[in-house]
């Protein structure tokens, strides 16, 4: 079984700063990584997503998350943060087969002017 | 192109009562599932299916049916609503191979049982 933890609930940030939003993941077996997005009264929507090869990977809206092993992490960034960023973020993980997918409990940013 | 769609988008119940989340998709996607996404605890999947005629149970099964007869058609059934069924249900959709393809929501029915 698979489980993810991302250890910050909220996270404020002033327009046009960093951040990096935290994801660890738990599993016995290889996974894939995704990150999704869900703005307000929404559904989610994918970021990106890790399956192999590079471990950076690069999603939309300026976003880029790097994915690593022995840490067992899947941070999110962005260099440079917008009001319209603001949103809650969810990091996600499944098995090779793809079909269960586990949630972590969702990071919300909040974007201040 | 709707992608997919969840009805109603609000409702709400007394403990006791019956319904079903309606979600169709358009996309001709094999794999549909039904996530229920509670503060502070992520989204946690309650069925899916693979295809029409095989139903599955996730991680938070209890209390509610599902039935796949259609590859368009996923509703979800509460047969006795319980006030811990209070939830924003969220249906998805993907390709079979949903690793490579991500999973589509639709925009979510807030339910409220009273």
């Amino acid at each position: 079984a698979q489980s993810v933890t991302q250890l910050d609930s909220q996270v404020p940030v002033f327009e046009e700063a960093p951040v990096e939003l935290r994801c660890n993941y738990s599993s016995s077996v290889s996974v894939y990584l995704f990150w999704y997005v869900q703005y307000p009264n929404q559904g989610l929507q994918l970021l990106l997503k890790y399956l192999s090869g590079s471990t950076l990977v690069k999603g939309i809206n300026g976003f880029e998350a790097e994915f690593n092993k022995s840490q067992t992490s899947f941070h999110l960034r962005k260099p440079s943060v917008h009001i319209s960023d603001t949103a809650e973020y969810f990091c996600a993980v499944t098995d090779l087969y793809g079909q269960n997918f586990v949630f972590g409990p969702g990071t919300r940013l909040s974007v201040l002017p | 192109n709707a992608g997919v769609t969840q009805t109603p988008k609000f409702q709400v119940l007394k403990t006791g009562q019956s319904m079903t989340l309606q979600c169709a998709q358009d996309m001709n996607h094999e794999y549909m599932s039904w996530y229920r996404q509670d503060p502070g605890m992520g989204l946690r999947l309650i069925h899916y299916s693979v295809g029409a005629g095989i139903t599955d149970q996730g991680e938070v099964p209890n209390g509610y049916n599902v039935s796949r007869s259609t590859t368009e058609d996923f509703p979800l059934r509460l047969l006795s609503a319980a006030p811990s069924q209070t939830s924003v249900y969220f249906c998805a959709s993907s390709a079979a191979d949903s690793y490579n393809s991500p999973l589509h929501f639709g925009n979510g029915t807030r339910l409220t049982v009273t």
